[in-house]
């Protein structure tokens, strides 16, 4: 399957300050790309769908003024938490989609964590 | 709200094989069934999925009825390794498609 990496792996950051997760597709050109949360003991959550070189769609409840994702290469995406906040402390997972070679899984990135204090 | 009923929790002793149901009733006729299962503190890995034949990978084998309103997910020889959460999720192939994950299976292999 396709390797996909994430960066920061783990990320400590003092409310107020954004914070930039990049999603790395690394052997697969990913058409489509998907953000996903999870809080403690809980299952993921979609936050949103990007497509390479289109606006992002987000899901009911996900406010995209506070979550800005930029895919502006089909193996790049990233997620900017702007003026994170304790609430938004969680772990932030992309998944790749689609592309060349054409694939119908998903494949996974290792997560990132993320914790404001 | 996800599409699939699955067990909360299984235990398995290692070596056997461990057998996890999942209940899609509602599932429709361009739907396949799609296995991940996620690692503590990791991110989901892709299984196998299938649309009503049986499948069989390297990882695991998948069962669908006849009907296609239940499958069974099969790890033939279970290792402490495969210790992890169950998603089973129903989903159509060929656009961008979302995954609902549900709240899976928590699989405990025990030596």
């Amino acid at each position: 399957g396709a390797v996909v990496s994430q960066h920061p792996s783990w990320v400590i950051c003092k409310s107020g300050t954004s914070v930039k997760i990049e999603c790395r597709s690394l052997d697969f050109q990913a058409t489509t790309m998907f953000w996903y949360r999870q809080f403690p003991k809980q299952s993921l959550m979609l936050m949103a769908t990007s497509n390479e070189g289109s606006k992002a769609t987000y899901e009911q409840g996900v406010e995209k003024d506070k979550f800005l994702i930029n895919h502006a290469s089909l193996t790049l995406s990233t997620l900017t938490v702007t003026s994170a906040h304790p609430e938004d402390s969680s772990f932030y997972i992309c998944s790749i989609y689609g592309g060349r070679p054409l694939s119908y899984e998903q494949y996974f990135g290792p997560g990132t964590r993320l914790t404001v204090t | 709200d996800a599409k699939t009923t699955q067990p909360t929790s299984m235990d398995c002793a290692e070596g056997r094989a461990a057998n996890l149901p999942c209940n899609h009733s509602t599932i429709s006729g361009n739907e396949y069934v799609y296995w991940y299962r996620q690692i503590h503190s990791q991110g989901p890995q892709y299984i196998i999925h299938g649309l009503k034949n049986n499948e069989t990978n390297e990882m695991a084998s998948l069962i669908i009825t006849e009907d296609r309103k239940s499958s069974t997910l099969i790890l033939p020889h279970a290792t402490l390794r495969d210790t992890a959460v169950y998603y089973c999720i129903v989903a159509t192939q060929g656009g961008s498609e979302k995954l609902v994950f549900g709240k899976g299976t928590k699989l405990t292999v025990n030596p």
